[in-house]
């Protein structure tokens, strides 16, 4: 059971590099979301998709876009990387409906010098 | 924006203690609560997602209550043991999204 699956794990740019965070889920779920994890921070959502063909700002997009490739995959892209997102990234995915849990990636780490 | 508070923000325990904590949240607009458990380096598991004024949850040794009225869960971990050891978020729902608080970090000593 692969649920969520991201990559990559681990990645290091320099500013002003671009990058893309591949997510995609296999759960048939409608909804995905990006977070992002810093220190003393709670997880704070980038972008949203409701549903495929969407895609919705969540608390922090700047810096950020999205791709709601199809049911199955979200991308997250850094345009022109900046030492603030410096950060570990988690992909996730549920069902629309408000008691679906959601079921999250492993996570990306990334650092940007 | 939603101010979601946790307290403790840590918490130390012996093998075999019980323990709870909080989660506050503004009531209004309420859809649903979420409580999910992580592990060092491994990413959020769901544990409980609350609807209902007075809801109480269990999953073994876990259980959460919900109070929507006044804006508050609580978390019970009878007999805590090592492999409770977590950091345990909570999350309101608002429209499509949720609003995670920053967790309560639960060590277990053997």
């Amino acid at each position: 059971n692969a649920g969520v699956t991201q990559t990559p794990k681990f990645q290091v740019l320099k500013t002003g590099q671009s990058m893309t965070l591949q997510c995609a889920q296999d759960m048939n779920h409608n909804s995905m979301y990006w977070y992002r994890q810093d220190p003393g921070m709670g997880l704070r959502l980038i972008y949203y998709s409701a549903s495929e063909g969407t895609t919705d700002k969540g608390e922090v997009p700047n810096g950020y876009n999205v791709s709601r490739l199809n049911k199955r995959e979200f991308s997250l892209r850094l345009e022109s990387a900046a030492p603030s997102q410096t950060s570990v990234y988690f992909c996730a995915s549920s069902w629309t409906a408000s008691n679906q849990p959601q079921h999250f990636g492993d996570g990306t780490r990334l650092s940007i010098l | 924006i939603l101010n979601v508070e946790q307290s403790p923000q840590s918490l130390h325990v012996q093998e075999g203690d019980s323990t709870n904590f909080t989660c506050s949240f503004p009531s209004s607009n309420f859809y649903a609560l979420h409580w999910y458990r992580w592990e060092t380096a491994k990413s959020p598991e769901a544990l409980f997602v609350m609807t209902l004024n007075g809801d109480e949850k269990k999953k073994g040794r876990i259980s959460a209550t919900l109070n929507t009225k006044e804006g508050y869960s609580y978390l019970y971990i009878k007999g805590s043991q090592p492999e409770d050891s977590a950091t345990y978020l909570c999350a309101p729902r608002r429209a499509d999204k949720l609003i995670f608080g920053t967790g309560t970090r639960l060590q277990v000593f053997p």
